[in-house]
């Protein structure tokens, strides 16, 4: 098992340019998530799933949309990136347990 | 609001001591508490999970204590090796939701010398 993958491992854009961050899980689980993480900020949830066809706002998804067509996979996009959007940005998907979220190994993306 | 705090940005312990993570918490009706390891150029990994009606779990070197009145839990490495150099999160859940979403906060930088 692959686990949580993410494509790609690094971008660069500049400010106004659109792309979409791909995550791909082999779990079989229900629910996905986008994080992203600035220094001294910790992990915060931009936008999740809890199933295939369905999305939710977390805490900071202004500036980009989502889709999770197929339930293995989570869409993230950014329709016109800008520099507060440089960060580096995990996935992770897990069943309704106790036991946590798996996260795959980021995607570092700079905005200049 | 942060609902999950990490006061201590940074820890530097001697290899074979014990290493002592602290996280504070604001809502009371977190039901479990969880820790996550992160390895630069990684993504978390869990390392360890307790449950709002446990206050310890153990699993080998690593021991979580979970304070209810206080609203703190700690996470305890003994002993310490260098391998454990790593960033470690606390994360809390509202597990009987229906989200499963995890609220994290913002880290303690574990440096264990040889």
């Amino acid at each position: 098992n692959a686990g949580v993958t993410q494509t790609p491992k690094f971008r660069v854009l500049k400010t106004g340019q659109s792309m979409t961050l791909l995550c791909a899980q082999d779990m079989n689980h229900e629910y996905m998530y986008w994080y992203r993480q600035d220094p001294g900020m910790g992990l915060r949830l931009i936008h999740y799933s809890v199933g295939e066809g369905t999305t939710a706002k977390g805490e900071v998804p202004d500036g980009y949309n989502v889709s999770r067509l197929k339930k293995q996979n989570f869409l993230l996009g950014l329709e016109s990136a800008a520099p507060s959007q440089t960060s580096v940005y995990f996935c992770a998907s897990s069943n309704s347990s106790p036991f946590g979220q798996f996260f795959g190994p980021g995607t570092r993306l700079t905005v200049l | 609001d942060q609902q999950v705090k990490q006061n201590s940005p940074s820890l530097s312990v001697q290899e074979g001591r014990i290493s002592i993570l602290n996280c504070d918490y604001t809502n009371s009706m977190f039901d479990y508490f969880l820790w996550y390891k992160k390895y630069p150029a990684e993504g978390p990994t869990f390392l360890i999970s307790i449950s709002s009606i446990k206050d310890k779990n153990e699993d080998g070197r690593f021991t979580v204590f979970l304070n209810k009145s206080a609203k703190h839990l700690s996470l305890h490495i003994v002993p310490s090796q260098p391998g454990d150099s790593a960033v470690y999160f606390c994360a809390a859940s509202l597990y009987g939701g229906a989200t499963n979403k995890l609220i994290f906060g913002t880290g303690t930088l574990l440096a264990v010398q040889p």
